[in-house]
């Protein structure tokens, strides 16, 4: 089955404690980002992957590392968790970048206290 | 600045009506505009999308509109049923970029 997997569905952690959120798809899709979703502001690109070894930033990457070193995997990195950083993260793969429908996994709700 | 305006935020609708969501996009080079459903639970869907060269394209009860010069395109949604109240994100691909832009979202609540 064609899909964008993210782990862990659900994480509490504390500040200053690094942690990595996988994603992974089996599509051999090009394009790969990164999402956090919060009330009333939608969906807020971090990170995005046009290739291997090939990402930049979105419009909120503040505090956030990505890599890409293989196509299928896309981890997103907090170095040092901050409380502004709760919120839902989606990770999201497309056959290109340019015009093709967006995959979307189901979601990493982040919890810093 | 790079900015998708979604309106309303919150529409409630009669089961069987018509349900409109208008998005305005900043880039006038931009040529892919998709929508996407978000139902409880899940991570967003497309439902439909549209290009620049099209101005109206409809999926069965779904339709898009796209006004390039004014810079609008719009979600139609028609005979609406339970199973469309979900939140609904419109999006512009940015042309001069890689970026991807979402709007804020719309939750779409059908009565019965």
């Amino acid at each position: 089955e064609a899909q964008v997997t993210q782990n862990p569905r659900y994480l509490i952690t504390v500040t200053g404690k690094k942690l990595t959120v996988t994603c992974s798809q089996n599509m051999n899709h090009e394009y790969m980002s990164w999402y956090r979703q919060d009330p009333g502001l939608g969906l807020r690109q971090i990170y995005y992957s046009m290739n291997v070894e090939v990402t930049d930033k979105g419009d909120v990457p503040e505090g956030y590392k990505v890599s890409r070193k293989e196509k299928r995997n896309f981890p997103l990195i907090l170095e040092s968790p901050s409380p502004n950083q709760t919120s839902l993260y989606f990770c999201a793969s497309s056959l290109f970048r340019r015009g093709t429908e967006a995959f979307f996994g189901q979601g990493t709700r982040l919890t810093v206290v | 600045g790079e900015n998708v305006e979604q309106h309303p935020s919150t529409l409630s609708v009669q089961e069987g009506d018509s349900a409109v969501i208008k998005c305005t996009y900043s880039d006038s080079a931009s040529n892919y505009f998709p929508w996407y459903k978000q139902e409880l639970g899940k991570g967003p869907q497309l439902i439909i999308d549209i290009r620049s060269n099209v101005g109206e394209k409809k999926d069965q009860r779904i339709a898009v509109t796209l006004n390039k010069t004014a810079k609008h395109f719009s979600l139609h949604i028609t005979e609406t049923q339970p199973e469309d109240s979900a939140v609904y994100f419109c999006a512009e691909e940015m042309n001069r970029d890689d970026k991807i832009i979402f709007g804020k979202g719309t939750r779409l609540h059908i009565l019965p």
